[in-house]
């Protein structure tokens, strides 16, 4: 099993829009959550972390259930400038500890 | 003005070269990492160092060869490489391989293309 799964979407979304993705980890070890945003032939940047109360970071709200292993990130009022892949990393303490998501794709539409 | 630095930004090379792609970080930290992304799959790990002692190497191809002098530079040389090898090339930095909380930074990745 994946250490750490997304679904790769595409989502596509009018703007204005709110969308919403979850990504599921296998360890229940892990420690550490964060979204990375990546665009188009460009690295991947960090987003936001993510903490077990939850945490908005203006039209970003991140949310953590420990119980259920999965972590999601939602947007609201999405703009075109959104349109990026998002993927979740999740940490964990020994060697090679972070676990990258395949990443979801999305696409605000006009 | 990021704090990983990666060159070259782009490289071709043929099957017979060798080549070298470096990675500088300004951050302070202590960890550093080369990941591979290709066309639609997602990031792959290569290498893991921390402290400049490799603790990480998940099977790759002899073909590619990381150098770690010191905490603030990485090197993945290159040689005898396969087409398939194409793909984006991202240098990271992280605190440290090992720690809680560990938030990695990437820079701006050096895209190779194999002829």
């Amino acid at each position: 099993r994946k250490e750490v799964e997304q679904d790769p979407g595409p989502f596509n979304v009018p703007e204005g829009a709110t969308v919403a993705f979850n990504c599921t980890y296998s360890n229940s070890a892990s420690q550490s959550f964060f979204w990375y945003r990546q665009d188009c032939r460009k690295e991947p940047k960090l987003l936001m972390s993510v903490y077990s109360s939850g945490n908005e970071d203006g039209r970003f709200t991140a949310q953590l259930n420990r119980a259920s292993q999965y972590i999601s990130l939602l947007i609201r009022d999405s703009k075109l400038s959104d349109s990026a892949t998002y993927l979740c990393v999740v940490v964990r303490t020994g060697a090679n500890n972070l676990f990258f998501g395949t990443g979801t794709r999305l696409t605000v539409i006009p | 003005e990021t704090g990983v630095t990666q060159t070259p930004r782009h490289l071709v090379m043929g099957m017979t070269n060798k080549k070298s792609l470096k990675c500088e970080q300004h951050l302070g930290h202590n960890a550093m990492y080369w990941y591979k992304q290709s066309a639609k799959k997602p990031l792959e790990l290569m290498f893991v160092y921390s402290l400049e002692e490799r603790v990480e190497n998940n099977s790759v191809p002899s073909r590619f060869s990381p150098e770690c002098p010191n905490s603030s530079h990485l090197f993945l040389h290159l040689h005898t490489l396969q087409p398939e090898d194409s793909a984006l090339y991202l240098c990271a930095s992280s605190p440290g391989a090992k720690r809680a909380g560990n938030t990695i930074y990437f820079g701006e990745g050096s895209w190779l293309t194999v002829v």
